[in-house]
């Protein structure tokens, strides 16, 4: 079944506690990019990585690092969590053929706390 | 720049009934545009996208959506609201740029009332 992964799907953690969220794609997306849900906000891109090795900041970076060592993975870092990074993320990922429209596949989110 | 408005956080409906949820779109370039679904715990899910063809499209689950540039609007529709249409509904808009961000609307969340 073709899908995009995360991994925890809740986590509670204190600021200042390094954390990695996980995503993981099984469709051979070129394309992956990571959002933030907040209520009345809608989505909004914190990073995305056009391929391996290749990564650029989105809307909101700040406090995030992401990494694109293989081609499914793409985990969100936040070395430092703050409270104000409480917030339900998504991980997303299409494919980058000669359509531009590519649907985006969307993860089941990962609900973080930060105490 | 482009932004997504859409008209009404909350829209309550009954069983049977029409559902419209509205999206306005600014953009200086012709967009692509999306509906996407959420279902309480699950991720999103597209409804359908408009890639400058037809401008009406239909999607899945009996949803259905016109482009309407004089309006710059992409508004939502189904003729018959079941109750297994409450969710929450977003709207988006992409520009033909390498960064390929979705710029999203706030929602609007469906209520079905039986």
């Amino acid at each position: 079944e073709a899908q995009v992964t995360q991994n925890p799907r809740y986590l509670i953690t204190v600021t200042g506690k390094k954390l990695t969220v996980t995503c993981s794609q099984n469709m051979n997306h070129e394309y992956m990019s990571w959002y933030r849900q907040d209520p009345g906000l809608g989505l909004r891109q914190i990073y995305y990585s056009m391929n391996v090795e290749v990564t650029d900041k989105g809307d909101v970076p700040e406090g995030y690092k992401v990494s694109r060592k293989e081609k499914r993975n793409f985990p969100l870092i936040l070395e430092s969590p703050s409270p104000n990074q409480t917030s339900l993320y998504f991980c997303a990922s299409s494919s980058t053929g000669v359509t531009s429209t590519d649907t985006q596949y969307f993860g089941p989110g990962t609900r973080l706390t930060v105490l | 720049a482009q932004s997504v408005t859409q008209l009404g956080s909350h829209v309550s409906v009954s069983e049977g009934a029409l559902v419209l949820l509205r999206c306005n779109y600014s953009s200086s370039v012709p967009p692509y545009l999306f509906w996407y679904v959420q279902y309480p715990n699950q991720g999103l899910q597209l409804l359908l996208k408009y890639t400058s063809a037809a401008t009406l499209v239909k999607g899945i689950n009996g949803f259905e959506a016109e482009f309407k540039k004089s309006e710059t609007s992409f508004h939502l529709t189904k003729p018959s609201a079941h109750m297994s249409d409450a969710a929450e509904y977003f709207c988006a808009v992409r520009m033909d740029t390498g960064r390929r961000a979705l710029t999203f609307g706030s929602g609007t969340r469906l209520q079905v009332q039986p």
